[in-house]
């Protein structure tokens, strides 16, 4: 089975940095995955970790531990665009399952 | 072009009435996904077709059926649905082997009265 946490909301200020933690429990864990959500609009991908380490990209980056079934998605000089939920995303064996947690909503604040 | 689009965006039905949901992609990809997302939840996978064969049925109950008539195309049949099934449908795609980077449609917003 799978079992993803994350907090349910966040608030930040603009130009900060936010970390926003993700723990899994996924029998035949195959990949972590990071999407945005802005409300009313579909989800966006935003990062992909299969191997422990950092993923950069631009101001987002992901992390991944799976001795600890943990995750962060890191980001950086924010902007009041990016408040949205984010999801963190969980893959199980080699076929093409994700299961979303419920999502942080992050709110950011001048 | 990389967009899904899906149609309609709004659908209001009655529980006796016999509707579909559309979703097109032309970026070659092989594998497709029904999703159901209700407010303030996260999305929760319906189906998944991979070469348009059908691969993943998570329980649906069958008042909703899903269809790959070919590899750009996904329909979402709708019969006899309930009021708790009022939700926002959401199609993606990706390549079969993307691991999980997946493209979204819009979605299309179902109200069952």
């Amino acid at each position: 089975g799978q079992n993803i946490d994350q907090p349910t909301e966040m608030t930040a200020t603009e130009g900060a940095i936010v970390q926003i933690n993700c723990t899994y429990q996924t029998s035949g864990f195959n990949g972590l995955f990071w999407y945005q959500q802005h409300a009313g609009e579909a989800p966006t991908f935003l990062s992909y970790n299969v191997l422990d380490g950092l993923e950069e990209k631009g101001r987002f980056s992901s992390f991944l531990s799976r001795s600890k079934g943990y995750s962060y998605l890191l980001l950086k000089e924010l902007q009041m665009k990016d408040s949205a939920s984010y999801l963190c995303a969980s893959k199980a064996g080699g076929g093409n399952k994700l299961t979303f947690g419920t999502g942080t909503q992050l709110k950011v604040e001048l | 072009d990389t967009e899904v689009t899906q149609t309609p965006k709004h659908l209001v039905m009655g529980m006796t009435n016999k509707k579909s949901l559309k979703c097109e992609q032309h970026m070659g990809h092989r594998a497709m996904y029904w999703y159901k997302q209700k407010a303030k939840k996260p999305p929760e996978l319906m189906f998944v077709y991979s070469y348009e064969k059908l691969s993943i049925n998570e329980s649906v109950p069958s008042r909703f059926s899903p269809e790959c008539p070919n590899s750009s195309l996904l329909n979402l049949h709708l019969h006899a649905l309930q009021p708790e099934d009022s939700a926002l449908y959401l199609c993606a795609s990706s390549q079969v082997d993307s691991g999980g980077e997946l493209f979204f449609g819009e979605g299309s917003r179902l109200t069952v009265l």
